[in-house]
């Protein structure tokens, strides 16, 4: 069982703008350890999107950003295209006995 | 190009044993972390082990814990996951991926996965 969470789906027209909250706790996220954001496009393996909070990857493209305040997380995504359409996880450290390193459970953004 | 090629998932019955393996290329292996995470057949990540760069350092999920045991060989610039007491919901595509230096590095670069499959 994830201890963080999102979302199950979020939807948009190509050109919105869409977000995808990731709450935590005082273990991970709250305790000020940083958050990570994966896409996983259909079929194929996670890639990382997001490092640090908020900071990109080369490569991805400026339409993603990401910030933390308190004990959540949030990825947002600008000007939505149809490429965008993928499952999105975030992840962070965890210093509670039972849990270490963990991924959110998951958003499935949908492009109308 | 990093390359990171897993091996030896197949079908296995209840409580039997599977040792998967990961092939790495285009970095100097003993310079990261390397995990492994699952993921269940419509479901999601799950972070499964994590093994510091030099072996010395081993870190499981609560799931798997006593059942599974990471290792590494440097000079080979393999992964491997050792998986016994298998059960049903052991069932998953296991990827292999890179950390960082740090334990709470992110993970930059995924495997395509192997598909281990626990049913009789």
């Amino acid at each position: 069982q994830s201890v963080l969470t999102q979302p199950p789906s979020v939807s948009g027209a190509p050109g919105q703008r869409v977000t995808i909250s990731c709450t935590g706790s005082s273990s991970n996220i709250g305790a000020g350890y940083d958050v990570h954001w994966y896409q996983q496009l259909p079929g194929t393996a996670p890639k990382l999107l997001i490092y640090g909070n908020s900071n990109r990857p080369s490569g991805v493209p400026d339409r993603f950003s990401g910030s933390k305040s308190g004990t959540s997380a949030s990825l947002a995504i600008t000007g939505l295209q149809a490429e965008d359409e993928a499952d999105y996880y975030c992840q962070s450290y965890d210093s509670s006995l039972s849990a270490f390193y963990v991924f959110g459970t998951g958003t499935k953004v949908t492009v109308l | 190009e990093v390359q990171l090629v897993e091996s030896g998932g197949v079908v296995v019955q209840p409580g039997g044993s599977l040792r998967l393996s990961c092939a790495a290329s285009g970095f100097t292996f003993d310079d990261y972390a390397m995990h492994w995470v699952r993921q269940a057949p419509g479901k999601g990540l799950e972070w499964v082990s994590l093994i510091s760069w030099d072996g010395g350092s081993t870190y499981y999920a609560d799931s798997v814990k006593g059942r599974f045991t990471i290792s590494r060989d440097n000079s080979k610039n393999s992964l491997y996951l050792q998986m016994n007491s298998l059960r049903a919901e052991d069932t998953a595509l296991y990827y292999c991926a890179r950390g960082g230096i740090a334990v709470a590095d992110p993970i930059d670069y995924w495997g395509q996965g192997t598909l281990v499959t626990v049913s009789s």
